[in-house]
């Protein structure tokens, strides 16, 4: 099983609507959850980390389910600048490692 | 703001070269990583470096090594770049490992 697993899409969504990503880890131990943004064609950049209570950031709420071992991410009234590839990340205690998923991508309709 | 530099942005090279990639950063952060990007795989971690002179081996090191001379340059080398080397090569460094990665902008790198 991979260490983190993410459902590459694409997720094509109007704008104004909600949308939810998932992405599953395997290492139980994994610390640390994070969710990073990567536009086309350019660097991956730090959106927010997420936090066992679940963090709101505007129109962006994160959420970690340890139990079921997965955290979410959901974008309220996209905008069609929110379209680009989001990354789950986490932190391995194991390794001290940061651990990338290979992204969601995420298109926002006119 | 924090900032990482890549010395080429594209770079086309053939099989048997050596490639030299240059990454630089200038808030004076410890750690320095190197991954590259593929589609379907996300980025993968090479090497990493905690400190001048220091580095790890990570995840896919073959083909690879690094040299870190200085606490501001992270250099990854290929002494003899094969096809499978095509990628997307992302230098990122950090103060502590918080989760906080500053990435450069990227070096494309084609093996013909």
């Amino acid at each position: 099983r991979k260490e983190v697993e993410q459902d590459p899409g694409p997720f094509n969504v109007p704008e104004g609507a909600t949308v939810a990503f998932n992405c599953t880890y395997s290492n139980s131990a994994s610390q640390s959850f994070f969710w990073y943004r990567q536009d086309c064609r350019k660097e991956p950049k730090l959106l927010m980390s997420v936090y066992s209570s679940g963090n709101e950031d505007g129109r962006f709420t994160a959420q970690l389910n340890r139990a079921s071992q997965y955290i979410s991410l959901l974008i309220r009234d996209s905008k069609l600048s929110d379209s680009a590839t989001y990354l789950c990340v986490f932190l391995s205690s194991n390794t001290g490692k940061l651990i990338f998923g290979q992204g969601t991508t995420l298109q926002v309709k006119p | 703001d924090v900032k990482v530099t890549q010395s080429s942005r594209y770079l086309v090279k053939r099989t048997g070269e050596k490639v030299f990639l240059e990454c630089v950063q200038d808030m004076d952060h410890e750690n320095m990583f190197w991954y590259r990007q593929d589609p379907g795989l996300g980025l993968r971690l090479i090497y990493f470096s905690y400190d001048v002179k220091m580095k790890e081996k990570g995840d896919i090191p073959e083909g690879y090594s690094v040299s870190r001379e200085k606490k501001e340059r992270f250099s990854l080398i290929l002494e003899s770049a094969s096809t499978n080397q095509t990628s997307m090569y992302l230098c990122a460094s950090c103060v502590l490992n918080t989760g906080e990665l500053f990435f450069g902008e990227g070096s494309r790198l084609t093996v013909l």
